[in-house]
């Protein structure tokens, strides 16, 4: 079973931040919190990751509470080709582990 | 080069064949991945493997088998193709505290 959840839906304004939270409050001190996104049906795409520490690049930020049980991916000025399911998942960097996907949430970025 | 390729890209196929998806990774991982995507969106685990360990996922039927020549490649073997089988397959690898990286997918359509 995952050990995310997320809304199964958001709308965001073209141009707005979109924030997309992620509960993981099972999450163990070992494991990072990944996300990914899949734009129509291809395969799912990196974005960003983190332990603790928030983080950015250049295509997101993400902050991870305190207490690491929730996240929040940040799209600072979204576009209509950020409209995609939005996919946290929570793993440890050792390999060979049976990574796990929830639902996602499915981004509609809107004009 | 794309790093991780899945052919076939599309597979129509009879009730009761046997099929095979191959997957091959350019980028020196550890461990390889298969996921099944339904028509609801989820992304349920089926298989990691490394050069050690075969892990499954104990709700994929016996008829799902993957075989791995080398390093680079895990194929997906499926024998007697059901219906509920049809779906998209998608092949994933990564490195040991490295992120996942995703196949282009293969859509399976049995009839």
């Amino acid at each position: 079973d995952a050990k995310t959840t997320q809304p199964p839906s958001m709308d965001c304004a073209e141009g707005r931040a979109a924030n997309l939270p992620c509960n993981h409050s099972t999450i163990s001190g070992n494991e990072y919190v990944y996300w990914y996104r899949q734009i129509h049906s291809q395969g799912p795409q990196y974005i960003i990751h983190g332990l603790k520490n928030n983080e950015t690049n250049e295509m997101a930020s993400l902050i991870i509470t305190e207490d690491r049980k929730s996240s929040t991916l940040i799209l600072p000025h979204a576009t209509l080709r950020d409209t995609a399911v939005y996919y946290c998942i929570v793993f440890p960097n050792n390999a060979g582990n049976m990574l796990t996907f929830g639902g996602g949430t499915r981004l509609m970025v809107k004009p | 080069d794309t790093a991780v390729s899945q052919t076939p890209k599309y597979l129509v196929t009879q009730m009761g064949n046997d099929k095979s998806i191959k997957c091959e990774q350019n980028l020196g991982h550890d461990t390889m991945y298969w996921y099944k995507q339904d028509s609801k969106k989820f992304l349920k685990i089926m298989f990691s493997y490394n050069n050690k360990e075969l892990i499954i996922n104990e709700t994929v039927p016996n008829r799902f088998s993957p075989k791995s020549p080398d390093k680079a490649h895990l194929n997906l073997h499926i024998n007697s193709l059901e219906l509920g089988d049809s779906a998209v397959y998608f092949c994933a690898s990564r490195r040991e505290n490295e992120k996942l990286f995703f196949g282009s997918g293969t859509q399976l359509s049995v009839l």
